[in-house]
């Protein structure tokens, strides 16, 4: 089975544009969460979906919006792009709605604002 | 909201020898990963354990809840397992909090 994609790989946007980030979870895995990895600090949480519905959101700014879609698969959209927007995102799959399951990573979009 | 604090930062070792990372968290958790950053970026589970003892080849976890914390062992080091070992922890039911990392450098 295919573990969680993620896709683009790698992305350079200029400040003030619009990216959209996607992620596909593992096969049966019904919750998508996204974190922000800013060089050299740990995964911060950004949102968490299941069955479709936001669960969670981080203490991020309405620039940052995400969805679900019928085969669980997510984006994430990010308006108005800044400097500090440069990261590397990552997608998170798990089973149930609840972490008591663990996650599983994708291998992350590295997006660069210039 | 809960701390994760996360030691040693940095660790070099010999190819062979063997260490012990700590987690310690400020509250009580019901969910604990630990997990390896490889050199491009990806996360890769390596234990899921809020609570008791696993081992995986090389690789051990012990976490004591009750104390707020939890070790990682690893056996007779390679190259490889060179990388950032992160600690993260869920004391509600939809998010982690990571620690600050450990960066571990393995020389051959």
């Amino acid at each position: 089975d295919a573990g969680v994609t993620q896709s683009p790989t790698h992305l350079i946007k200029t400040r003030g544009q619009h990216v959209t980030l996607r992620c596909s979870p593992i096969s049966g895995h019904k919750s998508v969460s996204w974190y922000q990895q800013v060089l050299g600090q740990g995964p911060q949480f950004i949102f968490q979906y299941y069955e479709k519905e936001e669960r969670g959101r981080g203490n991020f700014p309405d620039r940052f919006s995400a969805r679900q879609f019928p085969n669980y698969s997510s984006e994430l959209n990010v308006n108005a792009l800044l400097l500090g927007d440069s990261a590397l995102y990552l997608c998170a799959s798990s089973l149930g709605g609840y972490l008591r399951y663990g996650y599983t990573f994708g291998s992350g979009t590295r997006l660069t604002v210039v | 909201g809960i701390q994760v604090e996360q030691s040693p930062p940095d660790l070099i070792l010999q190819e062979g020898a063997n260490s012990t990372l700590r987690c310690n968290f400020s509250d009580s958790v019901n969910n604990l990963q630990w997990f390896h950053q490889n050199p491009w970026g990806q996360l890769i589970n390596l234990f899921y354990i809020p609570s008791g003892t696993k081992q995986n080849g090389r690789l051990s976890a012990t976490t004591v809840a009750t104390e707020r914390y939890s070790l990682l062992y690893i056996s007779s080091s390679q190259t490889t397992d060179s990388g950032v070992y992160f600690c993260a922890v869920c004391s509600g039911t939809y998010k982690y909090i990571f620690g600050t990392g450990t960066r571990l450098k393995v020389l051959a």
